[in-house]
């Protein structure tokens, strides 16, 4: 079946300290891949994606990921985190052919420290 | 970017009762509306596909008779919670894919708070 693993359910980092989350994927073939981000009272917020190309995706705020096929991962990076950075984050997969039906990872709540 | 509502942001009701949740996009048309339930601390599960002038697809395990879903024009799709019980309170999104295609970005309202006493 198909299935998206974000092992982190909680992740605390200081404010201006990197920060990396971690997704893993199971799917028959390579997905299309999505961060997401979810605050309070906002709908989730597209953070970037990966279709095919370049591995290393680049999104708002910041943000970057990086597929890597040997790993069925796809974990998101910021260099420098801010504390407005903090929320839930959520790691998505589509099967190859339309991004429309998305399978959602458990999640990662950031606590950003001052 | 293109935004998408959702009515009410928050609703309490009595068990027994039904509850009518709806999803618009504001600036964009969608012939299909996706709705999610998320429970705490949990991922978001989709329930059912809508699809604009058509019957709406239910994931295995849905109830669809429970779940009544209505897509009457290109903006507008909503969710009846039907004889609303407590095990249904949950937070209820939806989502609206944009016109650029099978590979365009989903649109998320910002969710309904359902609490059933």
């Amino acid at each position: 079946a198909q299935s998206v693993t974000q092992p982190d359910i909680h992740i605390t980092v200081s404010e201006g300290a990197s920060l990396e989350l971690r997704c893993n994927y199971s799917y028959g073939a390579t997905p299309y891949l999505f961060w997401y981000v979810q605050s309070p009272g906002q709908g989730l917020q597209l953070l970037l994606k990966y279709f095919s190309g370049d591995t290393l995706v680049q999104g708002i705020k910041g943000f970057e990921a990086e597929f890597k096929r040997s790993q069925s991962s796809f974990n998101l990076r910021k260099p420098s985190v801010h504390w407005s950075d903090a929320a839930e984050y959520f790691c998505a997969a589509a099967g190859r052919g339309s991004a429309r039906q998305l399978t959602f990872g458990s999640g990662t709540q950031l606590t950003v420290l001052p | 970017g293109a935004v998408v509502s959702q009515h009410p942001s928050r609703v309490i009701c009595k068990s027994g009762t039904s509850v009518k949740i709806e999803c618009r996009s504001l600036d964009f048309q969608a012939t299909t509306m996706f709705w999610y339930r998320q429970f705490p601390k949990q991922s978001l599960m989709l329930m059912a596909t809508s699809n604009e002038g058509s019957k709406a697809t239910y994931e295995q395990g849905v109830e669809k008779d429970k779940f009544l879903i209505n897509h009457a024009s290109l903006t507008l799709s909503t969710l009846t919670v039907t004889s609303a019980h407590p095990e249904d309170s949950s937070f209820y999104i939806c989502s609206a894919p944009g016109s650029g295609g099978p590979t365009d970005t989903q649109y998320f309202g910002p969710g309904t708070r359902l609490t059933v006493l």
